[in-house]
């Protein structure tokens, strides 16, 4: 069974600093993994999606890495800002997607 | 217009009480699949669907059962609802690309009390 883990649950940064998020998943056999942002009250937007065979995947000030090989991947925001404050989930896709619980993203102004 | 919609997005009921929440999608995607959200846990599949034929079920699918009325519509029903199925419930559509499965697109949500 998949398991994804997400470290740290919470995290608080003052406005401009950079953002890194992590991920761990223990089953390497996987089709792609994605991250998604999910907003109070809110469905889930779909940030960057990483085919298996790719390293890393960028959009905007948003990048994403992934290492099948150590389970890991990492998202990292560029000069974050208020408006990224959310929580970001990481899903890997072994034909269906599993969850990890979460990031809570502070961002002060 | 959203692509994907829930209805009811919020709903309150008593123990025993049989729920139906819907779930509509015009992205014309052939997969759908319902999660549900606790705090702390993460998204949980409950029931998939890769076509109108296919049902299949998720990690935690005990208390729940489905139907795929449409390629467009699936509904999830708690047939005697209980307190610990209070939580927040999520729908999701994606599509085939290649030999892997491309995004899933998420509805809004429905929460659900159960008193």
């Amino acid at each position: 069974k998949q398991e994804v883990t997400q470290i740290p649950a919470a995290l608080s940064v003052p406005e401009g600093e950079n953002l890194v998020l992590n991920c761990s998943f223990t089953d390497s056999a996987i089709y792609n993994l994605q991250w998604f942002r999910q907003d109070p009250g809110k469905g889930l937007t779909s940030l960057l999606l990483i085919q298996s065979s790719q390293r890393e995947q960028t959009s905007g000030r948003l990048n994403a890495s992934l290492d099948k090989s150590s389970g890991r991947s990492t998202l990292y925001i560029a000069a974050s800002q208020p408006g990224d404050s959310a929580t970001y989930l990481c899903a890997v896709d072994d034909y269906k997607l599993s969850f990890g619980a979460g990031t809570t993203v502070t961002v002060r102004a | 217009d959203a692509d994907v919609t829930q209805t009811p997005r919020n709903r309150i009921t008593k123990t025993g009480k049989r729920i139906m929440l819907e779930c509509s999608q015009t992205k014309g995607h052939d997969r759908m699949y319902w999660y549900r959200q606790d705090p702390g846990l993460g998204l949980r599949l409950i029931y998939y669907s890769f076509d109108v034929k296919d049902i299949n079920k998720g990690e935690i699918s005990d208390g729940y059962s489905v139907s795929r009325q449409a390629q467009a519509k699936f509904s999830l029903s708690l047939e005697s609802a209980i307190p610990n199925q209070t939580a927040l419930y999520f729908c999701a559509t994606s599509d085939l690309r290649g030999s892997s499965t491309d995004t899933q697109y998420f509805g809004p949500g429905t929460r659900l009390t159960v008193l």
